[in-house]
């Protein structure tokens, strides 16, 4: 099943924060982000595992609790380059098993303005 | 390093005709990916490979067949096309590493049409 990611859309200016949020239904192994630009490809963020671990690439940052099968993408000092749709891709189990496999949530359209 | 290469880019179809699309990596992945994109709906697998000579359904599969020949390449292949296949098309691949999943890096996406 689809994780469900919120909110559906999110427009900033410049130097504002920003959270995107991805709930699955069922029992996380790992949560992985990814932003794409219109026309381009997905590119990935972070991978975040079982163990409630926070991670942090430059200002963006994100956490996964695995008890509510949630993970939160923060982004800090937003910059214009921060535009795209952000992706949660959730595996169930661990490599050895899911083979990479992800079920993606449906994107979170983020625009920042000047 | 080129990555992850997908051919074409761009194709419109009519209902019924047939095509191949075809994914090429050069970073020696063993696992590699079909996926479709919808508005609003995200990436669904369509197939998936963790090895040459292997496939498997992903979550989408029906009305599409895929190969993979050689462990460079990954094909997918649409027998009778159908307007419900319009869709932006993504291959990617990952390698295995035991207990953990690992980044996945994508192509840069095949525009489908069937009119």
């Amino acid at each position: 099943q689809q994780p469900v990611q919120s909110p559906q859309a999110v427009i900033l200016r410049e130097g504002e924060d920003a959270v995107i949020n991805c709930s699955s239904s069922k029992a996380l192994y790992s949560v992985h982000w990814y932003r794409q630009k219109h026309g381009e490809a997905p590119v990935f963020l972070m991978i975040l595992l079982k163990g409630g671990e926070q991670k942090g690439h430059d200002k963006i940052s994100a956490s996964f609790n695995e008890k509510k099968q949630q993970s939160s993408l923060y982004l800090t000092a937003s910059q214009l380059s921060y535009s795209g749709t952000y992706f949660c891709g959730t595996a169930n189990n661990a490599g050895g098993t899911s083979y990479g496999k992800l079920t993606f949530g449906q994107g979170t359209i983020l625009t920042v303005h000047p | 390093n080129a990555g992850v290469t997908q051919t074409p880019k761009f194709r419109v179809l009519k209902t019924g005709q047939s095509m191949t699309l075809l994914c090429a990596q050069d970073m020696n992945h063993e696992y590699m990916y079909w996926y479709r994109q919808d508005p609003g709906m995200g990436l669904r697998l369509i197939h998936y490979s963790v090895g040459e000579g292997t496939t498997a359904k992903g979550e989408v599969p029906d009305g599409y067949n895929v190969s993979r020949l050689k462990k460079q390449n990954f094909l997918l292949g649409l027998e009778s096309a159908a307007p419900s296949q319009t869709s932006v098309y993504f291959c990617a691949s990952s390698y295995p590493r035991t207990g953990q999943n690992t980044e996945a890096f994508f192509g840069q996406g095949t525009r489908l049409t069937v009119v």
